[in-house]
């Protein structure tokens, strides 16, 4: 099956400063990669997505690149806030069939 | 966002019972549930795939006995703990797929269910 790896698993920076958190995955067929935000106790929350025929997306601070050649994937957070502190989790799956997780980065922002 | 529901969000059972854990789909059809498993600031473990109307799809070393998984509609999935013991104590989400024509859209999450077996 599919094997989603991320790193750092933990990233400290300061306020303003950028965020960035990477993924690599194991089967050339998944298509679509979302990123998730889970603050503890909390259900994850879609942040952003990408699907494969798309190698860059932007939403305000956020954007995810995606090079399929090289199967990896990250997440950019600009100008971070304290509020951005938080676990982010990427994804993979084929068509919705299953979702595989990495392993979590927890990302703190400094005021 | 669509809103998926999970009830009970804590439950505290004594070991050998059987907790029942619900997920609802409050304002769309959900035709594919997924069943997560989460340890203490690990991530989410996939556990079973669960389509309306047919038998769940388990993953690789997920005892089907274990965890009954039942979809009878497409608003409603269950997650049956069988015979719980304290190794089974964890977090516990759902999340649904909002299925628009032919097209899947995202993945929506229940807020979980602390499961503390003692």
């Amino acid at each position: 099956g599919e094997n989603v790896e991320q790193h750092p698993s933990t990233l400290s920076v300061q306020e303003g400063d950028s965020a960035v958190i990477k993924c690599t995955y194991s089967d050339s067929a998944s298509n679509y990669f979302p990123w998730y935000k889970q603050e503890l106790g909390k259900r994850p929350q879609l942040i952003i997505d990408i699907r494969s025929n798309v190698g860059e997306k932007k939403d305000q601070r956020i954007a995810v690149t995606l090079n399929k050649t090289a199967k990896h994937f990250s997440l950019h957070i600009t100008e971070t806030q304290p509020e951005d502190s938080a676990v982010y989790f990427c994804a993979a799956t084929i068509n919705f069939n299953k979702f595989y997780f990495g392993s979590g980065t927890k990302l703190n922002v400094k005021p | 966002g669509a809103v998926v529901s999970q009830h009970p969000s804590r439950v505290i059972c004594k070991s050998g019972t059987s907790v029942k854990i619900e997920c609802r789909s409050l304002d769309f059809q959900a035709t594919t549930m997924f069943w997560y498993r989460q340890f203490p600031k690990k991530s989410l473990m996939l556990m079973a795939t669960s389509n309306e109307g047919s038998k769940a799809t388990y993953e690789q070393g997920v005892e089907k006995d274990k965890f009954l998984i039942n979809h009878a509609s497409l608003t409603l999935s269950t997650l049956t703990v069988t015979s719980a013991h304290p190794e089974d104590s964890s977090f516990y989400i759902c999340s649904a797929i909002d299925r628009a024509g032919n097209s899947y859209n995202e993945q929506f999450f229940g807020p979980g269910t602390r499961l503390t077996v003692l």
